[in-house]
């Protein structure tokens, strides 16, 4: 079946860091992989995603690159900020739009100022 | 952009009662809605998909007749936990998707959080 692993946190960086948060996944097929996000007392919000190998997804000033040799979907950005601070969820569906999201457990993200 | 509302956002009940939780999509006709559950420091787990004027099919280990749903409507998607124990005490978010585009991303309610005591 499918599966999405992650880095553990919580992670704690100082603002303007760079900063990388691994995932790596199992699946049939050939998944999408997304990165949502969940900012304190808010529900999950859609980060970025791709669709398909070697595809780059970006927003925020984040990006993750669709690696299938690796099957990995890291996450980076260069310069992280306090407002950065949430939890983190790399997901993947391999059946298209119409069936559900695995999830990985999340990465709670924290920046010091 | 696409918003989705879930009500209520808490509950505390006794063990036995049933509690419905409602998801609507409150600016698109959502085709397709889900359940998750999430356990402390775990990740989300699909319980089942729901689509409009159908039944709802359940991921393996989701007890069907404990776990009820109902998407009567194009914008509304109902999770009824049956006779609820306290080992259903969990955090249940919905998400609702718009057309057959693999591309269309789900958008997630807010959460409930449910405590059975």
């Amino acid at each position: 079946g499918n599966s999405v692993t992650q880095m553990e946190g919580p992670v704690t960086l100082s603002e303007e860091a760079f900063l990388t948060i691994n995932c790596t996944y199992t699946a049939t097929g050939y998944p999408s992989l997304f990165w949502y996000v969940q900012y304190p007392g808010e529900g999950l919000q859609l980060l970025l995603k791709a669709t398909k190998a070697d595809d780059k997804g970006s927003n925020k000033g984040f990006e993750a690159t669709y690696r299938k040799e690796t099957t990995s979907f890291h996450l980076e950005k260069g310069s992280v900020q306090v407002s950065d601070s949430a939890v983190y969820f790399c997901a993947l569906n391999s059946g298209g739009g119409a069936d559900g999201l695995t999830f990985g457990k999340g990465t709670h993200l924290i920046i010091q100022p | 952009g696409a918003v989705v509302s879930q009500h209520p956002s808490r509950v505390i009940c006794k063990s036995g009662t049933s509690v419905k939780i409602e998801c609507r999509s409150l600016d698109f006709q959502a085709t397709t809605m889900f359940w998750y559950r999430q356990f402390p420091k775990q990740s989300l787990m699909l319980m089942a998909t729901s689509n409009e004027g159908s039944k709802a099919t359940y991921e393996q280990g989701v007890e069907k007749d404990k776990f009820l749903i109902n998407h009567a409507s194009l914008t509304l998607s109902t999770l009824t936990v049956t006779s609820a124990h306290p080992e259903d005490s969990s955090f249940y978010i919905c998400s609702a998707i718009y057309g057959p585009s693999s591309d269309q991303p789900q958008h997630f309610g807010d959460g409930t959080r449910l405590s059975i005591l």
